[in-house]
């Protein structure tokens, strides 16, 4: 079963705005990664977060994680239409260790 | 480095029928997970192998199956096809404990 779940579902701005996701996991986890995929293709690795961390940036990107919430945002600053994918967040759960679990994905639209 | 590479990245098949697909990792990485990602269900884990040996798998039926080899290459079988196991399979690899790195997928199409 699905552990991470996304919000929005669908998010729709305008080139240069910032783009916000959430996702929100159930188990302890050891850390939480988040993806990339653009249309039925493969998932590009964009940041990884450790249970210890509490935010990270890479880039024009920034994430945070609120593990006593059991959640983590993504935002994706000054947004370009090269952006536009579905972003998913992955989560391991402490009990089966290398399993990743991932969530419904939020559909990033950047309009030009 | 040479990233995880997939093959076939196209395949049709019928009802009934087996296929075997197939995952080289990224090298120096001997974690290999299989995932299937269909519009209904998202990404769904189907198994993780670790040193020739499975050590997690998801919540599938028997049909699926799968192996790695020595050099850390691995396969993945789906047995008598049912149109349901249409969807992308992507298998990614990893350091244990470290992000995954993702293959171009196999697009698998069960008429």
């Amino acid at each position: 079963s699905q552990q991470g779940e996304e919000d929005p579902q669908a998010l729709s701005i305008q080139e240069g705005e910032n783009a916000t996701m959430n996702c929100s996991y159930k188990t302890s986890i050891n850390n939480l990664q988040w993806y990339r995929q653009n249309s039925g293709r493969g998932l590009v690795h964009l940041i990884l977060i450790r249970s210890n961390e509490r935010e990270k940036h890479s880039g024009r990107l920034r994430v945070t994680l609120d593990t006593s919430k059991k959640s983590s945002s993504l935002l994706i600053t000054a947004s370009r239409a090269a952006d536009t994918a579905s972003y998913f967040c992955a989560t391991d759960d402490t009990a089966t260790g290398n399993q990743f679990y991932f969530g419904t994905g939020t559909s990033l639209t950047v309009i030009p | 480095k040479a990233g995880v590479t997939q093959t076939p990245r196209y395949l049709i098949k019928t009802r009934g029928q087996q296929v075997t697909l197939s995952c080289s990792p990224i090298s120096g990485h001997r974690s290999v997970s299989w995932y299937q990602q269909t519009p209904g269900q998202g990404l769904q884990f189907l198994f993780e192998y670790f040193s020739e040996t499975q050590r997690n798998k998801g919540n599938f039926p028997g049909r699926f199956s799968g192996r790695q080899f020595s050099n850390s290459r691995s396969e993945m079988n789906v047995s008598t096809l049912e149109l349901g196991d249409s969807a992308l399979y992507l298998c990614a690899s990893s350091m244990v404990g470290d992000e995954q790195f993702f293959g171009p997928g196999t697009r698998l199409t069960v008429l």
